[in-house]
C-alpha cells in the first residue's frame, strides 16, 4: 500500500523559508520512473503545482516559482523536501505531496495516491 | 502557458448523469487526468490517461478526451458523488497544469 504523509510548521512568519517533508511508504524513489511531486491549494481556490523530483533526481519547478523552491530527496529514508523561501501571505494554503509515475516518451501518469495535506498559514 | 477551463459549478438530480468538461487548446492530444476532492479531504484520481479507472474507482465513472475538449461523465449520480473536480494534463511548455476545478452538486 502506497501511502505519502506531509510534515512541516502550521504557521510561518512572512520573509521566513518553509521548509516541508513528505515522508512515503510502499514504493523507492530510486525506482526508474518514479517520482513524487508537491501541490499546494489556497483555501477555496484551485489546487497549483509547485515541483517534482524523479528517481533521476531530475528536478522540475513551477515557472512561476521556481526563484524560490527547493526540492530535495533522501532515498535511504523514503522522504522529499521542499523549501520555500520569502514566505507571504498568499502562500497560506493546504500542501500536499503526491507520487507520480514517468511511463516515458514525455507521459506522465496522474497524481496518485496523494497525501492528506498539512495547512501552513502564513501570518505575522 | 498552457491553460485549463471549467465550468465552475455543474448540477445534477440523483440518478441522472453528470458531465464535466475541461477545455484546452488541443487537449485531445494530451493525457488528461481526473481528481475528484470531498471537502476537507486530498484530491482522488478517478479517471487516468483520459479513460482508464483507478482500482476501486466505479464504473459510473468514465472519461472522453477529442480536439479541445475533454469529458469526465457520471452516469446514475449519487449524494456521495457530490464533490470538487479538476482535470489536470502535463504540458511541455507548461509542466504540470490543473484546470480551475468544477463543483458538483446533487440536487
Amino acid at each position: 500500500q502506497v501511502t505519502l504523509r506531509e510534515s512541516g510548521p502550521a504557521l510561518v512568519k512572512p520573509t521566513q523559508t518553509l521548509t516541508l517533508t513528505c515522508t512515503f511508504s510502499g514504493f523507492s524513489l530510486s525506482t526508474s520512473g518514479m517520482c513524487v511531486s508537491w501541490i499546494r491549494q489556497p483555501p477555496g481556490k484551485a489546487l497549483e503545482w509547485l515541483a517534482l523530483i524523479d528517481w533521476d533526481d531530475d528536478k522540475y519547478y513551477s515557472t512561476s516559482l521556481k526563484t524560490r523552491l527547493t526540492i530535495s530527496k533522501d532515498t535511504s529514508k523514503n522522504q522529499v523536501v521542499l523549501t520555500m523561501t520569502n514566505m507571504d501571505p498568499v502562500d497560506t494554503a493546504t500542501y500536499y505531496c503526491a507520487r507520480i509515475r514517468y511511463y516515458g516518451s514525455g507521459s506522465y501518469s496522474g497524481f496518485d495516491p496523494w497525501g492528506q495535506g498539512t495547512l501552513v498559514t502564513v501570518s505575522s | 502557458s498552457y491553460v485549463l477551463t471549467q465550468p465552475p459549478s455543474v448540477s445534477v438530480a440523483p440518478g441522472k448523469t453528470a458531465r464535466i468538461t475541461c477545455g484546452g487548446n488541443n487537449i485531445g492530444s494530451k493525457s488528461v487526468h481526473w481528481y475528484q476532492q470531498k471537502p476537507g479531504q486530498a484530491p482522488v484520481l478517478v479517471v487516468y490517461d483520459d479513460s482508464d479507472r483507478p482500482s476501486g474507482i466505479p464504473e459510473r465513472f468514465s472519461g472522453s478526451n477529442s480536439g479541445n475538449t475533454a469529458t469526465l461523465t457520471i452516469s446514475r449520480v449519487e449524494a456521495g458523488d457530490e464533490a470538487d473536480y479538476y482535470c489536470q494534463v502535463w504540458d511541455s511548455s507548461s509542466d504540470w497544469v490543473f484546470g480551475g476545478g468544477t463543483k458538483l452538486t446533487v440536487l
